[in-house]
């Protein structure tokens, strides 16, 4: 199956920092990509949905400047938390697919702690 | 909106036995698809089973299969001859057939007992 690499597994920043996080899909062209945020024992909250080249479409309640979203390419997305907090700390997922497939497919994983 | 439920929080299953795991979904659709997802300890989502609306034919994958009632809008995932790598958080998800969102139930977390 497809591959979505996503980097880095786990990071921990100081709070007030920003910190950027890697979506790339390793073997076809993502035409969409998605972030997620999942709390322990939660579902997938989705916070953005980002097609390449065009501005992601945010969540209700997301706030969009401080989660920034890019999708410059057909392999790659970032989201980038900006003046990170501690409430912010939470596992990260992203998820690509392109417009032939059916499912989508997921990375890793990013576990983020802002202390 | 469409709506996911999986209205099993937690299941357990021993070994090498069967256990379904329920979910219904809400939609007005009449073209769709709908996913199992696993999510082990890794937290790595992976596809476990994906059926087509307009496939009348249950999804099978091994000893992964799906009860399909799309009157009832229920999409239950049968697993067969439970093994410990089984254990996992499973999300049902549904996809509109010319949409981009997935929608995803609250899970259900399967313990496999040895």
């Amino acid at each position: 199956g497809a591959v979505v690499s996503q980097h880095p597994s786990w990071v921990i920043c100081k709070s007030g920092t920003s910190v950027k996080i890697e979506c790339r899909s390793l073997d076809f062209q993502a035409t969409t990509m998605f972030w997620y945020r999942q709390f322990p024992k939660q579902s997938l909250m989705l916070m953005a949905t980002s097609n390449e080249g065009s501005k992601a479409t945010y969540e209700q309640g997301v706030e969009k400047d401080k989660f920034l979203i890019n999708h410059a390419s057909l392999t790659l997305s970032t989201l980038t938390v900006t003046s990170a907090h501690p409430e912010d700390s939470s596992f990260y997922i992203c998820s690509a697919r392109d417009f032939m497939s059916t499912e989508a497919f997921f990375g890793q994983g990013t576990r983020l702690t802002v202390v | 909106a469409q709506t996911v439920t999986q209205s099993q929080p937690e299941m357990s299953v021993q070994e090498a036995e069967t256990v379904t795991l329920s979910c219904t979904y809400d939609t007005s659709e009449s073209d769709y698809y709908l996913f199992w997802y696993k999510q082990p300890p890794s937290r790595q989502m992976i596809l476990v089973i994906r059926q087509e609306a307009y496939k009348q034919q249950n999804a099978t994958e091994n000893r992964f299969s799906v009860n399909f009632q799309k009157a009832a809008k229920s999409f239950s995932l049968k697993i067969s001859d439970s093994q410990l790598g089984d254990a996992a958080m499973y999300f049902c998800a549904y996809r509109r057939f010319l949409g981009n969102q997935f929608y995803f139930g609250t899970g259900t977390s399967l313990t496999v007992i040895p």
